[in-house]
């Protein structure tokens, strides 16, 4: 049973708008929420996270947004660049010991 | 440079033969990782360790096993028994504790059974 989800496989936007990637979860005892990004053949690189106490967490131009009625998370990216395009995967943090990954979101920001 | 390492990036081996994936760390972090990704899907958690000599099997651990004598190293064996190896596998590591601790990933390693 998956317990994070990303139902969007890819997402398409256009150069200097936003760019919102979605993720749904089903355990309400996760204790952090993160956002990776990963390019072909390497490794997840770690982008922005947010506590579960919280449901906003800024850095930059990535925003992530928490609604835990709604067991909902989402990241904001503004602007979108062409440098952005990558597969974003959502996880979440369980016990502090233990990660769930979704499936991903390929992103392909247009020039 | 501190961060984590797998060999090689591409391994091939022939059906029924069993495989060994090397993880190493420098970063003196206690907790270690392995993921398995496939196309389509998100990382699946195959086996962790949290300190030395001890580990955990994760939601896919059938077909696979690991030893963790050192903090700085995590190997994976891909057995026999695993009835679909061929995969992109990813070892990651983070500090233990009770607060959060980032995950770092290694590069990867793609096995391709033939």
């Amino acid at each position: 049973d998956q317990q994070v989800k990303q139902n969007s496989p890819s997402l398409s936007v256009q150069e200097g708008r936003i760019s919102i990637l979605n993720c749904d979860y089903t355990n309400s005892m996760f204790d952090y929420f993160l956002w990776y990004k990963k390019y072909p053949a390497e490794g997840p690189t770690f982008l922005i996270s947010i506590s579960s106490i919280k449901d906003k967490n800024e850095d930059g131009r990535f925003t992530v947004f928490l609604n835990k009625s709604a067991k909902h998370l989402s990241l904001h990216i503004v602007p979108s660049q062409p440098g952005d395009s990558a597969v974003y995967f959502c996880a979440a943090l369980y016990n502090f010991n233990k990660f769930y990954f979704g499936s991903g979101t390929k992103l392909n920001v247009k020039p | 440079d501190g961060g984590i390492t797998q060999s090689p990036k591409y391994l091939f081996r022939k059906e029924g033969q069993n495989v060994t994936l090397s993880c190493e760390q420098n970063l003196n972090h206690d907790a270690m990782y392995w993921y398995r990704q496939d196309p389509g899907q998100g990382l699946r958690l195959i086996y962790y360790s949290q300190i030395v000599n001890d580990f955990q099997k994760g939601d896919i651990a059938e077909g696979y096993s690991v030893s963790r004598e050192k903090k700085e190293s995590f190997p994976l064996t891909v057995t026999s028994a695993q009835k679909n190896p061929t995969a992109f596998y990813l070892c990651a590591s983070t500090r233990s504790g009770l607060s959060y601790n980032e995950q770092f990933f290694g590069p990867g390693t793609r096995l391709t059974v033939l």
